[in-house]
């Protein structure tokens, strides 16, 4: 079993649509959890923590279900610009902050 | 503040051949990574440093790949001899702290062999 996984997609939605992710992972000692964004040929950025009490930020929506081992990402409102792969990332229980990324998952928001 | 640096950009070379990546993190920074990310996959850890302390090389092809960071500043990383399934973009990346903390990616080399 992959440590971290997602459902690669691709995700095919229009404009405005409501499209969610998620995310499983197989380390429960697991600490910190982030979603990153990568567009095409371009390096992958930080798009935002996920906390134990989710958290949100404009149309982003992330959350956390320790118990089943697995991390949402809910995007409402699409734009044109929300097209890039999503990459789950999840610091596993060592003292150095080790980052496992999922493989990601490819959305393509149409007019 | 300036980013983290890669160079080169892109590398073409054939197997079994030797090639090199120079990255230079964000000033300050004590962590350093090196990821392969090979097309349709989300970034493999190579290595990371902590100054320069190697902390995990677990995922790195230890017969082929090495990699340094003098100083605790800038690194390199080498693979020799290369080969096909090494066609992948390396990406360094940085965070201040040591453990848990925002990473900033440079914009990777990206290696075609040949």
């Amino acid at each position: 079993r992959k440590e971290v996984e997602q459902d690669p997609g691709p995700f095919n939605v229009p404009e405005g649509a409501t499209v969610a992710f998620n995310c499983t992972y197989s380390n429960s000692a697991s600490q910190s959890f982030f979603w990153y964004r990568q567009d095409c040929r371009k390096e992958p950025k930080l798009l935002m923590s996920v906390y134990s009490s989710g958290n949100e930020d404009g149309r982003f929506t992330a959350q956390l279900n320790r118990a089943s081992q697995y991390i949402s990402l809910l995007i409402r409102d699409s734009k044109l610009s929300d097209s890039a792969t999503y990459l789950c990332v999840v610091i596993g229980g060592t003292s150095y902050g080790k980052l496992t990324f999922g493989q990601g998952t490819i959305l393509t928001v149409h007019p | 503040e300036a980013g983290v640096a890669q160079s080169p950009r892109y590398k073409i070379i054939e197997k079994r051949q030797s090639v090199a990546f120079w990255c230079n993190p964000i000033s300050g920074h004590a962590t350093l990574y090196w990821y392969q990310q090979i097309l349709g996959q989300g970034p493999k850890l190579l290595i990371q440093f902590q100054n320069n302390g190697v902390v995990d090389d677990s995922q790195l092809p230890k017969d082929r790949f090495s990699a340094e960071r003098l100083k605790g500043v800038d690194s390199t990383l080498k693979i020799q001899p290369a080969k096909l399934e090494d066609s992948a973009v390396y990406l360094c990346a940085s965070s201040l702290g040591y453990g848990g903390e925002t990473q900033y990616f440079g914009p990777g080399t990206r290696l075609l062999v040949l």
